[in-house]
C-alpha cells in the first residue's frame, strides 16, 4: 500500500471558498512536500514542511503537520478558479532519499 | 527560461521499438529524477542521479536504462517497448536528494 493517501479525492467548491485537504502516511518523515498539478502539466512545488514545523504559511496556502497523528492537510483561503488543479502531498521518508506521492487530490473551483 | 525541460512532448510508437527521452536543467541541481505518472495520476520514481552517480534505481524493468552525460542532463532510454509502457514520464531535479523538486512538462508516451 501507499505511503501517501490523501483526502479527498476529489472536492468541487464554490470561488470564494476555502479548501482544505488531508494527507495521512505510514512511516517516520524528514519532511512532507505538496505540489499542485494543473491538467496535463507537470508538478509545482507549493510548501515543504519539516518534521520538526507544525505549521507553514504562503500567501493564501497553510499546512500544518502533525506527526503523532501521521497526517499532514493543505488550505487554500479564498479559492479563485485558477486554484483548480490536483494536490499531490509528497513524504520524504527517513533515511531514504525518496519522495513518495499521494495519488493526489482533484480540486475544483466553481465560479 | 525553462528550468527543467524534456523532449518530445509527445511520443506516439508501436510495440518492440526503442526510444529516448531527454531532460536537461539549467538550476544547476545536483540531483535528477525519473517519474512515471500512470493514467490514475499515481507518481513514482523509477531514477535518481546525484552528481551523476545513480541513487535510486526502484524496480524499474531493465528495458528502462537512464544515462547521466552530466549533472544537467538525465536521459531515459527504453528498449522493446511494450502497452503497458504508456503513461506520462516526468523529469524533476533538486539542489540534493532532500529537498524541493522542480519537474519539467512531461512525455506523454503511447505505445500502440
Amino acid at each position: 500500500s501507499q505511503q501517501g493517501e490523501e483526502d479527498p479525492q476529489a472536492l468541487s467548491i464554490q470561488e470564494g471558498e476555502n479548501a482544505t485537504m488531508n494527507c495521512s502516511y505510514k512511516t517516520s518523515i524528514n519532511n512532507l512536500q505538496w505540489y499542485r498539478q494543473n491538467s496535463g502539466r507537470g508538478l509545482v512545488h507549493l510548501i515543504l514542511i519539516r518534521s520538526n514545523e507544525r505549521e507553514k504559511h504562503s500567501g493564501r496556502l497553510r499546512v500544518t503537520l502533525d506527526t503523532s497523528k501521521k497526517s499532514s492537510s493543505l488550505l487554500i483561503t479564498a479559492s479563485r478558479a485558477a486554484d483548480t488543479a490536483s494536490y499531490f502531498c509528497a513524504t520524504l521518508i527517513q533515511g531514504a532519499q525518496k519522495l513518495v506521492f499521494g495519488q493526489g487530490t482533484r480540486l475544483t473551483i466553481n465560479p | 527560461d525553462t528550468a527543467v525541460s524534456q523532449t518530445p512532448k509527445y511520443l506516439v510508437t508501436q510495440m518492440g521499438n526503442d526510444k529516448s527521452i531527454k531532460c536537461e536543467q539549467n538550476l544547476g541541481h545536483d540531483t535528477m529524477y525519473w517519474y512515471k505518472q500512470d493514467s490514475k495520476k499515481f507518481l513514482k520514481i523509477m531514477f535518481s542521479y546525484n552528481n551523476k552517480e545513480l541513487i535510486i534505481n526502484e524496480t524499474v524493468p531493465n528495458r528502462f536504462s537512464p544515462k547521466s552525460p552530466d549533472k544537467a542532463h538525465l536521459n531515459l532510454h527504453i528498449n522493446s517497448l511494450e502497452l503497458g509502457d504508456s503513461a506520462v514520464y516526468f523529469c524533476a531535479s533538486s539542489q540534493n536528494p532532500t529537498d524541493t523538486q522542480y519537474f519539467g512538462p512531461g512525455t506523454r508516451l503511447t505505445v500502440l
